[in-house]
């Protein structure tokens, strides 16, 4: 089955730690797309890529750090200089160009403790 | 700036109510799509239906209808004889076609309890 998978579910930190969140897709997608949804809030952009070995800033770039070393992954890192990154992940592909849909995998629920 | 409005934090109605879900949105681009997404309690987003800013005619699948209004920037979506299975959080998009590619940006969704 395609689709994009993202882990673990759940996730535990201790504030001051690093910690990277995996997104593997097997669509074929060229464009990948990490978001940040916290409670009542819609998702807010945080990184993304369109080609493999590049990558842009979204809107909430800050503390986060991504790679894009392989088309079918693409990892976020979250950086002890994030000031409140306990929130919901949400990991995307989609088609070149564009815009196209895009789906989404599952999701990690961070907790920073 | 692009922008996206939810006016409808939380909306509750009774199975087979109809109801509709507002999207207002603000772009300087002439070129642009919108879309929903359905976000289920298991968190996953779903992808409902994408819309070009050139085509304004109204899409029904199935209990689903969205109507599309470039004069009131609009896009709102209606669920007809709702059912409890609709009960998500339902987020509408915007994406504008210049350099952006796929980049979307999202309203703050709108919590739908659809109650037996």
């Amino acid at each position: 089955d395609g689709g994009i998978t993202q882990s673990p579910k759940y996730l535990f930190r201790k504030e001051g730690q690093n910690v990277t969140l995996s997104c593997e897709q097997n669509l074929n997608h060229d464009a990948m797309y990490w978001y940040r949804q916290d409670p009542g809030q819609g998702l807010r952009l945080i990184y993304y890529s369109q080609i493999v070995n590049d990558f842009q800033k979204g809107d909430i770039a800050e503390g986060y750090s991504v790679s894009r070393e392989k088309k079918e992954s693409f990892p976020l890192t979250v950086t002890s200089a994030q000031k409140n990154p306990t929130a919901f992940y949400l990991c995307a592909s989609s088609l070149a160009g564009g815009p196209n849909e895009q789906f989404f995998g599952p999701g990690t629920r961070l907790t920073v403790l | 700036a692009q922008k996206v409005t939810q006016a409808q934090t939380e909306i509750s109605v009774v199975e087979k109510e109809d109801v509709t879900l507002d999207c207002v949105y603000e772009t300087r681009d002439t070129t642009y799509y919108l879309f929903w997404y359905k976000q289920p309690p298991s968190g996953e987003l779903v992808f409902l239906i994408r819309r070009n800013s050139f085509d304004e005619q109204n899409e029904i699948s199935g209990r689903y209808s969205w109507n599309f209004q470039k004069s009131t920037s609009s896009f709102n979506f209606t669920i007809t004889a709702s059912q409890v299975v609709d009960s998500a959080v339902y987020f509408c998009a915007l994406s504008e076609r210049e350099t952006s590619g796929s980049r979307l940006t999202f309203g703050e969704g709108t919590q739908l309890t659809v109650n037996p």
